[in-house]
């Protein structure tokens, strides 16, 4: 199938390591979002980008969190230095723009665990 | 501070019966709202949407109902059936052309047969 895929699906990492995330969009979806779920909450959105334009970065938690996104496709979260609360599932979604009636597809998610 | 809420973490309904998830927002500036539904290890997928300018959306055995004043919207399924088990996130987006999405806690849905 062509849908979001994203890798590792599950990363246990130690408190204060580096870790990454990777998204690879559907193609030719110019939008790409990142959410997290933390346990029991709801999806919380942390980045997206559109195209060619700066990100819009106003989710990201703290300035541990950045993502780029290269060539237009393939995604990268950096989370720096985890600490035991960014244990989460991260999601992210791609969609052909970002008009509210583009429907977003997510990823099946990266169930990340900082022991 | 939680702009979209769901109260109820879960709710049991039984097969052929109508299951009503309900969704609570404090944001006046949403206009668009969503419902999506999330089967276990996979990403939630899109199941029914609605503007602020209507009431009611009909998808075959999906409606939304959304009612401004009270800031409240539901999904209402009827018949359900056991394939309707999973967990429902409510979403709403303040538009401004950018679709970051507010999602609530979700409600797990089981229908027993």
């Amino acid at each position: 199938g062509a849908g979001v895929s994203q890798s590792p699906s599950n990363k246990v990492t130690e408190k204060g390591k580096d870790v990454e995330l990777r998204c690879d969009p559907i193609s030719g979806h110019t939008a790409l979002y990142w959410y997290r779920q933390s346990l029991g909450q709801g999806l919380e959105f942390l980045i997206y980008f559109q195209g060619n334009s700066a990100p819009d970065k106003s989710g990201l938690p703290s300035d541990r969190f950045s993502a780029e996104r290269t060539g237009g496709s393939v995604s990268t979260l950096t989370i720096q230095r985890t600490q035991q609360e960014d244990s989460a599932v991260y999601l992210c979604a791609s969609s052909l723009g970002t008009s509210p009636y583009n429907e977003q597809f997510f990823g099946p998610g990266t169930r990340l665990t900082v022991l | 501070d939680q702009q979209v809420k769901q109260n109820s973490p879960s709710l049991s309904v039984q097969e052929g019966r109508i299951s009503i998830l309900n969704c609570d927002y404090t944001n006046s500036m949403f206009d668009y709202f969503l419902w999506y539904k999330k089967y276990p290890a996979e990403g939630p997928t899109f199941l029914i949407s609605i503007s602020s300018i209507k009431d009611k959306n009909e998808d075959g055995r999906f409606t939304v109902f959304l009612n401004k004043s009270a800031k409240h919207l539901s999904l209402h399924i009827v018949p359900s059936q056991p394939g309707d088990s999973a967990v429902y996130f409510c979403a709403a987006n303040v538009g401004q052309g950018a679709q970051k999405l507010v999602f609530g806690q979700g409600t797990r849905l089981t229908i027993n047969p």
